[in-house]
């Protein structure tokens, strides 16, 4: 079963404006790290940010930050300040040690395009 | 520059074909990874090694075959396949298996089978 849901296939967004891309997760597993990758047309992933299940305050990185709301399991990815090589696919990914060893899973991803 | 090196970038293999797909990363990390991603569906998680040894086989078909001969080097063993097959195949490292550890990917092998 997917543990991981993304449930935007496409976002828009205007140049200079921020978006919210949405992650929800489904685990039983106290303990889990919470990833967002960015996939450009290129192909390669490219880290952007990490959030713990532990951690009190919510991750920032840059123009990206993550809004972690445990109860309700969802990651929320917000880019600021939108740029035109912000267009990408966008992927949550997590990491459970008890259920799947620690290794990385990942959701369906988001394509965000950014509109000049 | 990630760190992590795929070579070919693009395959093209009739079904009767044998290739591989190499894999390098020099971040002494010790864990690789093999991901499959095709066209909208998930990264499906193919294999990992961790210090050399195999830990995982999600349920891959024998016609894939991985080879991790050194903690730098992931290969994966093409034979037989199937035109389904046709996916962007991505390699992976991360410092370990932990639970906080980010994985570094290549920008992957696009393999057709025709």
């Amino acid at each position: 079963a997917q543990k991981i849901t993304q449930t935007q296939p496409g976002m828009f967004v205007q140049e200079k404006e921020a978006v919210t891309l949405d992650c929800t997760y489904d685990t039983s597993d106290p303990s889990y790290g919470l990833f967002w990758y960015k996939q450009p047309s290129s192909g390669e992933m490219i880290f952007l940010i990490y959030q713990g299940s532990y951690d009190q305050q919510n991750a920032t990185e840059g123009r990206y930050s993550l809004n972690f709301q445990k109860a309700r399991k969802s990651a929320n990815l917000v880019i600021s300040a939108s740029q035109l090589g912000d267009s990408a696919m966008y992927f949550c990914a997590m990491r459970e040690p008890l259920y799947n060893n620690n290794d990385m899973r990942f959701g369906a991803g988001t394509r965000l395009t950014v509109k000049p | 520059e990630t760190g992590v090196t795929q070579t070919p970038r693009h395959l093209v293999m009739g079904m009767t074909n044998k290739k591989s797909l190499k894999c390098e990363q020099h971040l002494g990390h010790n864990a690789m990874y093999w991901y499959k991603q095709s066209a909208k569906k998930p990264l499906e998680l193919m294999f990992v090694y961790n210090f050399k040894e195999q830990t995982e086989n999600n349920s891959v078909p024998s016609r894939f075959s991985p080879e991790c001969p050194n903690s730098s080097h992931l290969f994966l063993h093409l034979h037989t396949l199937q035109p389904e097959d046709s996916a962007l195949y991505l390699c992976a490292s991360s410092q370990d298996r932990a639970g906080n550890t980010e994985a570094f990917f290549g920008q992957g092998t696009r393999l057709t089978v025709v």
